[in-house]
This record gives C-alpha cells, sequence and structure tokens, in this order.
C-alpha cells in the first residue's frame, strides 16, 4: 500500500498570506489527523477528521481549519500567517477506530516570512 | 497542561547497551499508548504500542513498560544500535482518535 502523501513538500510565504496544505492518506483509511511540530513543543494536535466530519479539535485559533472530501483526502488551510505559524506539518492517517496507531506522512514544512 | 510528559529532552548511550525513554501522563483516562520514532526530514513512524489491560509488550529490541499506578511508562531498546539514533515521541490516547504527544526525546547512541 502507498503510504501517506503531503503536498507540497515545503513552503515559503510572508505574513498575512493564506495557505493550503493537502494530505492523501493510506487507501482504505478514513481518519486523517493534523499535527503541527515546532522545535522543543513536541506534535500539538489540530484537528482530525473522519468520514468528512471533523471529529476532534486541538487549541488553535480559528485561522487554522481543514475539510476532508469524500475520498477520505484531507486539507488543511491557514490564514492571516503569522511569523510563529512556521513550523513543520503533519498529517497521519488511520483506520479510524481507537487504539490503532497512526501511520504520518513526511510533513510539509512551511516558512513564514 | 502537558497531559504527556517526556522530561528528558536527550539521551546518549553507547551501542549496545541498554536505552531507556520515559514517559509520565496526567489523564487517567488514557487507555492506550504508542512509541514513535522520527528521524529528520521524515515524519514519525510507529514503532510499538501497549493497552492499558497490559503491562508489558514486546517487538523484538523494544519493550514498552506500562505502570498505570504510577501513570508511567517506559521503552526500553536493547541492544541499542546507531541506526536508533532520533528523537522518540510517546503517544496516548482514549476513546477517541486524537493522539497526545509528548515533547520528544533525543536519543544518540554512539560507537
Amino acid at each position: 500500500k502507498a503510504g501517506v502523501t503531503q503536498t507540497p513538500r515545503y513552503l515559503i510565504k510572508t505574513r498575512g498570506q493564506q495557505v493550503t496544505l493537502s494530505c492523501s492518506p493510506i487507501s482504505g483509511h478514513r481518519s486523517v489527523s493534523w499535527y503541527q511540530q515546532t522545535p522543543g513543543q513536541g506534535l500539538q494536535f489540530l484537528f482530525e477528521y473522519f468520514s468528512e466530519t471533523q471529529r476532534n479539535k486541538g487549541n488553535f485559533p480559528g485561522r487554522f481549519s481543514g475539510r476532508q472530501f469524500s475520498n477520505s483526502r484531507s486539507e488543511m488551510n491557514v490564514s492571516t500567517l503569522e511569523l510563529g505559524d512556521s513550523a513543520l506539518y503533519l498529517c497521519a492517517s488511520s483506520t479510524g477506530t481507537s487504539g490503532y496507531e497512526q501511520y504520518f506522512g513526511p510533513g510539509t514544512r512551511l516558512t513564514v516570512t | 497542561d502537558q497531559q504527556v510528559k517526556q522530561n528528558s529532552p536527550s539521551l546518549s548511550v553507547q551501542e549496545g547497551r541498554i536505552s531507556i525513554l520515559n514517559c509520565d501522563y496526567t489523564n487517567s483516562m488514557f487507555d492506550y499508548f504508542l512509541w514513535y520514532k522520527k528521524y529528520p526530514a521524515e515524519g514519525p513512524t510507529f514503532l510499538i504500542s501497549i493497552s492499558s489491560i497490559k503491562d508489558k509488550n514486546e517487538d523484538g529490541r523494544f519493550t514498552v513498560f506500562l505502570n498505570k499506578s504510577a501513570k508511567h511508562l517506559s521503552l526500553h531498546i536493547v541492544p541499542s544500535q546507531p541506526g536508533d539514533s532520533a528523537v522518540y515521541f510517546c503517544a496516548a490516547g482514549g476513546n477517541t482518535d486524537k493522539l497526545i504527544f509528548g515533547t520528544g526525546t533525543r536519543l544518540q547512541v554512539f560507537p
């Protein structure tokens, strides 16, 4: 099976712009979760989508949003970018059943200047 | 509020010896725990998991121990190899698919 793919891998944006990141889960996986990784902060949970519905949400401002399509592919959008949004954004897919591990993509490295 | 804590940001171990990575959690509702390994420029890869009904799970060189009363889990790597050098994250989950991750421990295995 193909793994989780994320596009683009690298992105440079300026403050105030918006950005959309894409994630294609493993075939058959219905859950996609998004995380932000910054140095010293580990992986911070953004949100999780399951069958096109947001099922869980972390403690991020409303500038961070997402959606999931009927083929389970997911997009994450960040509006009005701030310097502090510079991070590695990871998505992970799973079957959506508690107790099963999540499989991560390689991430999108976002730099905001 | 950091519900999952990895208090050691780094660990250095000689090749062939045991590596012990520790993780503490505060939420007693967590019922499964996972360890992930992460190399630079790659996403985390799943290593091993344990459910709250067990206190030990083994997979080759990797063993995870869970002490529910102390809300503590540890990952033992025996013997440690240079290829094990990476950042290790512990994660905990409850009855949803949401995982809470620790801040990671950077393991360096030297010859």
